[in-house]
Order: structure tokens, then C-alpha cells, then sequence
């Protein structure tokens, strides 16, 4: 987890309310990935980013937006909250976005939407 | 749509045995990497092997690759408890001409002391 924080690491929220993810890297890296994790699903892409402004969708982006405004930086936003979306959401970066290079992960953020 | 799935989806073993994980794939690849989770916690890389090598060794760690079966295994010698984790293989795949890294549903793996 190391270079790489998540907040909130908890959050409870109510359905309809929109929430922001943070992640914030030291590690300069160029790509940024936003996941969540499911039982029975595994991880799964959401939206990731190739550059400071320069973002696309994953296998999930339904319901979901994404911004990077600086290299440090990825925000994912769920604009409407909805029980569908609890889970376990876990930020990645990675040197390239070339799947030879190994992804770093964040120690992930629990929502729970009520 | 998913790429890579573990084999068995769990394990229970003794401390010292050896445990050995399967991922099966559906497309061509050019590399495969096999990660570890502890509870509660993110991702951590284990290991990547390219298409064109067949074997692989970290320390504890032995991966394998067969292209030709669409299959990798990962064998963890002399277990210890701290090796209680879950382990996912993640396989690349392309799409509209990009390339995503996309990950199995895991073995979870418990290795009783």
C-alpha cells in the first residue's frame, strides 16, 4: 500500500446522496485505476486514467464519473448513490498502462449505501 | 466479460504442505501475473510471466504457463500461515484496441498452523 492512500477507508451512506472516493499517489505514476471488489464478481474496472485530465471506461462505469486534475490525484464520484453500488473499492497505478507492468494497489475504501 | 478463472475457488492445507492454484483463460494473452490479497487489504503482485516463457520462480513462489492449454498454476512451497490470503491471476485482454488487465474471482487460500 505503500505511495498509495484512499479516503474515506469507511463510509455509510444513504441512497440518492452523491459521494467522492479520493486517491492520492506519491509514486508519480502515469496510470490510475479505479476497481471495486464484489463477492462472486472479483475486481472489476470502473474508469481508469492515462493522464492528468485524460480518462476512460472500464467493464463498469455505469453510474459512476471519474477526474484527475493533477498527477496525484483520481476521484471517482457516484453522482446518485445506489445500493447496487456497496462494495469494496480499491484505487491501482501503474507505470504503463501496458499490461507487463504490475499494478499497486491502495488499501481500498468499504461504501455501504442504505 | 471474464478472462481469467481460479481453480479451486478454495483451500484449506497444513503449514509445510505445498499449494497449488489454477487459472484458466479464454484468449490469446501476452502475460499473466498472479497477485495476492490479505484480508482486508489491497492487491499485492506476486509475480509476471510473459507468453513465451513456460516457468517461473520467486523465492517460495513457482508459476507456471501452458499457451497451448490456456492455463497457468501457481504452487506455493512449504507453506507457512502468513501465506493465508486469496490469489487472483490477472490475464490482459483487448478491447477497442486497448489493453486491460482483468482479473479472476481468486482462490482463497488458508493454511492452518
Amino acid at each position: 500500500d505503500a505511495g498509495i492512500t484512499q479516503s474515506p477507508r469507511h463510509k455509510v451512506t444513504e441512497t440518492g446522496t452523491p459521494v467522492t472516493l479520493r486517491c492520492h499517489q506519491t509514486e508519480n505514476h502515469r496510470y490510475m485505476y479505479w476497481y471495486r471488489q464484489d463477492p462472486g464478481h472479483g475486481l472489476r474496472l470502473i474508469h481508469y486514467s492515462y493522464g492528468v485530465k485524460d480518462t476512460d471506461k472500464g467493464e463498469v462505469s455505469d453510474g459512476y464519473s471519474v477526474s484527475r486534475s493533477k498527477t496525484e490525484d483520481f476521484l471517482l464520484t457516484l453522482e446518485s448513490a445506489t445500493s447496487s453500488q456497496t462494495s469494496v473499492y480499491f484505487c491501482a497505478i501503474s507505470e504503463s498502462l501496458q499490461i507487463s507492468y504490475e499494478q499497486y494497489f491502495g488499501p481500498g475504501t468499504r461504501l455501504t449505501v442504505t | 466479460s471474464q478472462q481469467g478463472e481460479e481453480d479451486p475457488q478454495a483451500l484449506s492445507i497444513q503449514e509445510g504442505e505445498n499449494a497449488t492454484m489454477n487459472c484458466s483463460y479464454k484468449t490469446s494473452i501476452n502475460n499473466l501475473q498472479w497477485y495476492r490479497q490479505n484480508s482486508g487489504r489491497g492487491l499485492v503482485h506476486l509475480i509476471l510471466i510473459r507468453s513465451n516463457e513456460r516457468e517461473k520462480h520467486s523465492g517460495r513462489l513457482r508459476v507456471t504457463l501452458d499457451t497451448s492449454k490456456k492455463s497457468s498454476s501457481l504452487l506455493i512451497t512449504a507453506s507457512r500461515a502468513a501465506d493465508t490470503a486469496s490469489y487472483f491471476c490477472a490475464t490482459d485482454l483487448v478491447q477497442g484496441g486497448s489493453e486491460k488487465l482483468v482479473f479472476g474471482k481468486g482462490t482463497k487460500l488458508t493454511v492452518n498452523p
